[in-house]
């Protein structure tokens, strides 16, 4: 199987601030690199697909990057509703698998 | 707006079979996409379970292969997972969703709220 491993494991900041989590397989993905937000309690968000593509109604404060093994996920202007646990997910090949996962606190 | 509903007992014992159904609502699942099983546990994080398509094709996650099956009733727009031979190793949180991005190649838009089911005697 192929191991997603996200850095942070978990960060603090402000609103209005700019993070960026990273995502890096163990072997090459090309871009089948998707991204979730999850809020407790709650089922995963799909946020970005295929890498860099924002899912519908995704606020454009959302983006993606990379290919091959590093990608990146990026808040511009960190509101309050974006403290929340994100995921990544490759869909290379089968299994299918995510990230540890990385939660976004305030600071 | 796709809906997905899972449900089933919220117990099982050790050793018996877990079985949960998914209702979806607003979308005919013959009309393509690839329905599936996931589930979230502290221990493993995100996991997926497998994936189906209405016409009864599957692929399932190597490590649960042996111990599922996944099935489809298009008359009901509902699909379902069974999971035989249970330990507290199954316990989770499981959800149902539409697949998109094609066999072999799945990502998740639409999900199910998820319901907690706890293997125990």
């Amino acid at each position: 199987d192929i191991q997603m491993t996200q850095y942070p494991s978990s960060l603090s900041a402000s609103v209005g601030d700019r993070v960026t989590i990273t995502c890096r397989a163990s072997q090459s993905i090309d871009g089948y690199l998707h991204w979730y937000q999850q809020k407790p309690g709650k089922a995963p968000n799909l946020l970005i697909w295929a890498a860099s593509n924002l899912e519908g109604g995704v606020p454009s404060r959302f983006s993606g990057g990379g290919s091959g093994t590093d990608f990146t996920l990026t808040i511009n202007s960190l509101q309050p509703e974006d403290f929340a646990t994100y995921y990544c997910q490759h869909s290379y090949n089968i299994p299918p698998t995510f990230g540890q996962g990385t939660k976004v606190e305030i600071k | 707006q796709v809906q997905l509903q899972e449900s089933g007992p919220g117990l099982v014992k050790p050793s018996a079979t877990l079985s949960l159904t998914c209702s979806v609502s607003y979308f005919s699942i013959t009309n393509g996409f690839y329905w599936t099983w996931l589930r979230q546990s502290p221990g493993k994080g995100l996991e997926w379970i497998g994936s189906l398509y209405y016409n009864g094709y599957t692929q399932n996650n190597p490590s649960l292969q042996s111990r599922i099956t996944l099935s489809v009733d298009t008359s009901k727009n509902q699909f379902s997972l069974n999971l035989n031979s249970v330990t507290a190793a199954d316990t989770a949180v499981y959800y149902c969703a539409r697949a998109r991005g094609g066999a072999s190649s799945y990502y998740f838009d639409f999900w199910g709220r998820g319901t907690l089911v706890t293997v125990s005697a």
